[in-house]
């Protein structure tokens, strides 16, 4: 079993929609939790650390349940922009402060 | 404030060549990792370097990779001999380290991306 699994898409969404992405995870070690941002043929750019409270940063909004082992993102009013693969990233306690990334869910917001 | 720089951007080598990856992370950065990032997949971390020291090489294919950050800066990754399975991109990543940093943002170049024939 992976680490970090995402459901790869592709999640294709007309502009202004709602979409979310889940993530799961299996080490229930890990402390840490992140989204990055990749886009096409680019390399990957954090976009929002994850907290058991849950946080938002203008249109998204991220949601960790330590219990379920489970992390979500929700991305409101879809813009053009918005296009990318989204990874979903774990990392342990410790010094090594490693991260361990998901495969990733494609998103393509269409006109 | 300069990203991290890799070059090449891009190789096309034949299997069983040898190829040389480099990387110079941000100023200050003393965390280095390499990155292996398949077609469809996330990145899959080779290697970790704090300062000049290795802290993690445990998914480093060792009969046939080699990375090294001498003077902990610069680092370079090897592959010898390559095969068909090691076409990807090799993304280098930096970040701070210590006390007083909340949480471990990575920041990466632009990558390599390789090709085996």
């Amino acid at each position: 079993r992976k680490e970090v699994e995402q459901d790869p898409g592709p999640f294709n969404v007309p502009e202004g929609a709602t979409v979310a992405f889940n993530c799961t995870y299996s080490n229930s070690a890990s402390q840490s939790f992140f989204w990055y941002r990749q886009d096409c043929r680019k390399e990957p750019k954090l976009l929002m650390s994850v907290y058991s409270s849950g946080n938002e940063d203008g249109r998204f909004t991220a949601q960790l349940n330590r219990a379920s082992q489970y992390i979500s993102l929700l991305i409101r009013d879809s813009k053009l922009s918005d296009s990318a693969t989204y990874l979903c990233v774990v990392s342990r306690s410790g010094s090594a402060r490693q991260l361990t990334f998901g495969s990733g869910t494609q998103l393509t917001v269409l006109p | 404030e300069a990203g991290v720089a890799q070059s090449p951007r891009y190789k096309i080598i034949e299997k069983r060549q040898s190829v040389a990856f480099w990387c110079n992370p941000i100023s200050g950065h003393a965390t280095l990792y390499w990155y292996q990032q398949i077609l469809g997949q996330g990145p899959k971390l080779l290697i970790q370097f704090q300062n000049n020291g290795v802290v993690d090489d445990s998914q480093l294919p060792k009969d046939r990779f080699s990375a090294e950050r001498l003077k902990g800066v610069d680092s370079t990754l090897k592959i010898q001999p390559a095969k068909l399975e090691d076409s990807a991109v090799y993304l280098c990543a930096s970040s701070l380290w210590g006390a007083g940093v909340p949480y471990n943002e990575q920041f990466f170049g632009p990558g390599t991306r390789l090709t085996v024939l």
